[in-house]
């Protein structure tokens, strides 16, 4: 167990719909990444947050947006929803700010129908 | 951008045989990282390298962060059924300030 928890593990839902996924980091986490894994491209980098703060930004679409809260939780939002964006979607966390040593939840598979 | 080529892309062995798999970078990283995602669950973290020219051990696994700084290996001696899944490499730039990036993933298989 890396301590990284995600909800919910599987979602389904139709085009055109918006969801919200959610991870709590390890405790003592400062830093949230959220990352898209699909099977033809692997493991893409989506968005990192450090203590509230977005800090980078990788290939994320503008339908997609993300926030941490003030408790660090941090909850990515899925907007008009296509077939394409099915796929296993990644939360890790971090000490610092430095991606180093990330470790990762379980993931939130979603598919989209 | 950046770009991680990992191979082999599969690998079928023994149980027993030695296994390696190595990544390849278009430009120079200051961290490379092992991580192993079984099915159904998150990647997990199996060795992180700092320095070039570093060796690590982790029980079986070895890893090696090259001189060059643009490849790293992975090494796994009397492979084991448990070894199975998918193994990624990652990397960084500190300085250039980017994301880990991670390769697209070796997928062993070890029959018994």
């Amino acid at each position: 167990d890396s301590g990284v928890t995600q909800t919910p593990k599987h979602l389904i839902t139709a085009t055109g719909q918006r969801v919200t996924l959610r991870c709590s980091p390890r405790s003592g986490d400062l830093s949230v990444y959220w990352y898209q894994q699909s099977l033809d491209q692997g493991l893409q980098f989506l968005i990192h947050y450090y203590n509230g703060e977005e800090r980078a930004k990788g290939n994320i679409l503008e339908r997609f947006s993300a926030q941490q809260f003030p408790d660090l939780h941090s909850e990515l939002n899925l907007s008009s929803l296509e077939l394409g964006d099915s796929a296993l979607y990644f939360c890790a966390s971090s000490v610092g700010a430095d991606y180093e040593k990330l470790f990762f939840g379980s993931g939130t598979q979603l598919s989209v129908l | 951008g950046q770009q991680l080529n990992q191979s082999p892309q599969s690998m079928f062995i023994q149980e027993g045989e030695d296994v390696s798999m190595n990544c390849t970078s278009s430009s120079i990283f200051n961290t490379w990282l092992w991580y192993k995602q079984d099915p159904g669950e998150g990647p997990v973290l199996l060795i992180a390298l700092y320095k070039a020219g570093e060796l690590t051990s982790n029980g079986r696994l070895t890893a090696q962060f090259g001189i060059t700084r643009k490849d790293s290996f992975l090494n796994i001696s009397a492979s084991i059924p448990s070894d199975v899944g998918i193994y990624f490499c990652a990397g960084q730039n500190h300085q250039a300030g980017t994301a880990l990036i991670f390769g697209k993933g070796t997928t062993l298989s070890v029959s018994s």
